[in-house]
């Protein structure tokens, strides 16, 4: 049990373009869900704290006009990022957790490019 | 604030036993987490320590002593595949993680 997914698992998109990355929980409800952004060789980052129904908490430095995060169900959250620049090029992992329990399900992560 | 330190390369051989030390600064401490990730792919768990002492899982064991701030990974009886980056991370509230930069692990035969 406990898988989430995420689609699309890599996408190639223009400069100025929009993205949007979809974070499933595919056999629990997920109250809360993170976002992290992963550069290579290096470790992840947390962007964004997303609870259902509820505006997503962004990590300092993160512009929240730029990485949207929409978690309108309990088994759905997005991370659309907005004209996007070759720098936002990353490796997106979104990860899951069940009511109160600590441990975090991780998705399989979207590999950006931005050409 | 939040920091986390551990080696940023370590090379093993094949049967040998390492240990991957993390130490951390972590406000609102609420536990630590060991993940393994190959590369492209997303972590996956390995432990989750939030009492001192030693937790031990089949080849994997991991040790936590909050008034030092110090944790570290054991991995017996190493294995080819065994190499990844493992990743120490801290819980804090709202059950957000905090990771450190990750130990690439290289297993030689």
């Amino acid at each position: 049990g406990a898988v989430v997914s995420q689609h699309p698992s890599w996408v190639i998109c223009k400069s100025g373009t929009s993205v949007k990355i979809e974070c499933r929980s595919l056999d629990f409800q997920a109250t809360t869900m993170f976002w992290y952004r992963q550069f290579p060789k290096q470790s992840l980052m947390l962007m964004a704290t997303s609870n259902e129904g509820s505006k997503a908490t962004y990590e300092q430095g993160v512009e929240k006009d730029k990485f949207l995060i929409n978690h309108a169900s309990l088994t759905l959250s997005t991370l659309t990022v907005t004209s996007a620049h070759p720098e936002d090029s990353s490796f997106y992992i979104c990860s899951a957790i069940s009511g109160e329990f600590y441990e975090q399900y991780f998705g399989p992560g979207t590999r950006l490019t931005v050409t | 604030g939040q920091n986390i330190d551990q080696p940023t390369e370590m090379t093993a051989t094949e049967g040998a036993i390492v240990q991957i030390n993390c130490t951390y600064q972590t406000s609102g401490f609420n536990g630590l987490f060991w993940y393994q990730q190959h590369a492209g792919e997303a972590p996956t768990f390995l432990s989750y320590n939030v009492l001192d002492g030693l937790e031990e899982k089949g080849r994997f064991s991991s040790f936590l002593s909050r008034s030092k701030g110090y944790s570290y990974l054991l991995l017996k009886e190493l294995q080819m595949k065994d190499s990844a980056s493992y990743l120490c991370a801290t819980l804090r509230a709202g059950n957000m993680l905090t990771f450190g930069g990750g130990t690439r692990l290289m297993v030689k035969p």
